[in-house]
């Protein structure tokens, strides 16, 4: 089955810094993966469309200077919290398409970042 | 405004009862919907999903779901349910006309009494 792999799965920083969260489709490629962002006992809310090559599309509300995605290559998103406050804390969820077939969305395992 | 909306935030059931978790989308056009279920700890999994044909879809672990187009609802059942499924559940829809974006339900959180 496909596979999608997230780094680091936990990580505290201080308020101020910045903070990176890989995504990786392990045995897939993917033009597209989302992220997510999941408050606790919350559903998961769409921050934004990574696409391969080109500008993320972000959705209303979230701050694309804050939430820098780049989607480099067909297998990596990259997700960077800058300037990190201790309300961004939170459950930051990515997901990948297979681009064949029903376009199916498989998810990664999540980052707990703590900002403190 | 368009959403997905799941009726019950949290369900206590003892092992062996029945569940229906309720789930309605606001959405026209062409749907695909689909049933996660994300365990403690642990990240989302595909339960079932629907695209097109039978609206009784079943998926893993017992898992049924039935689409109802006429009332915009996407119910999830399980006729005995586990311990072991003690879990949060997310109704998510994908809809056509919102350029194919994957929009979650609240979520409702199962809890199994032994």
């Amino acid at each position: 089955g496909a596979v999608v792999s997230q780094h680091p799965s936990r990580v505290i920083c201080k308020s101020g810094t910045s903070v990176k969260i890989e995504c990786r489709s392990l045995d897939f490629q993917a033009t597209t993966m989302f992220w997510y962002r999941q408050f606790p006992k919350q559903s998961l809310m769409l921050m934004a469309t990574s696409n391969e090559g080109s500008k993320a599309t972000y959705e209303q509300g979230v701050e694309k200077d804050k939430f820098l995605i780049n989607h480099a290559s067909l297998t990596l998103s990259t997700l960077t919290v800058t300037s990190a406050h201790p309300e961004d804390s939170s459950f930051y969820i990515c997901s990948a398409r297979i681009e064949r077939g029903w376009n199916e969305q498989y998810f990664g395992p999540g980052t707990r970042l703590t900002v403190t | 405004a368009q959403s997905v909306s799941q009726h019950n935030h949290h369900v206590i059931l003892s092992e062996a009862a029945s569940l229906e978790l309720g789930c309605n989308y606001s959405y026209g056009g062409t749907v695909n919907l689909f049933w996660y279920v994300q365990y403690p700890g642990q990240h989302l999994q595909l339960l079932l999903k629907y695209f097109s044909g039978d609206p009784l879809v079943k998926g893993i672990k017992g898992f049924e779901a039935e689409f109802i187009k006429s009332k915009f609802s996407f119910n999830l059942r399980k006729p005995s349910v586990q311990w072991s499924d003690t879990a949060e559940y997310f109704c998510a829809v994908k809809s056509y006309n919102q350029g194919g974006k994957l929009i979650f339900g609240q979520g409702t959180e199962l809890s199994v009494k032994p």
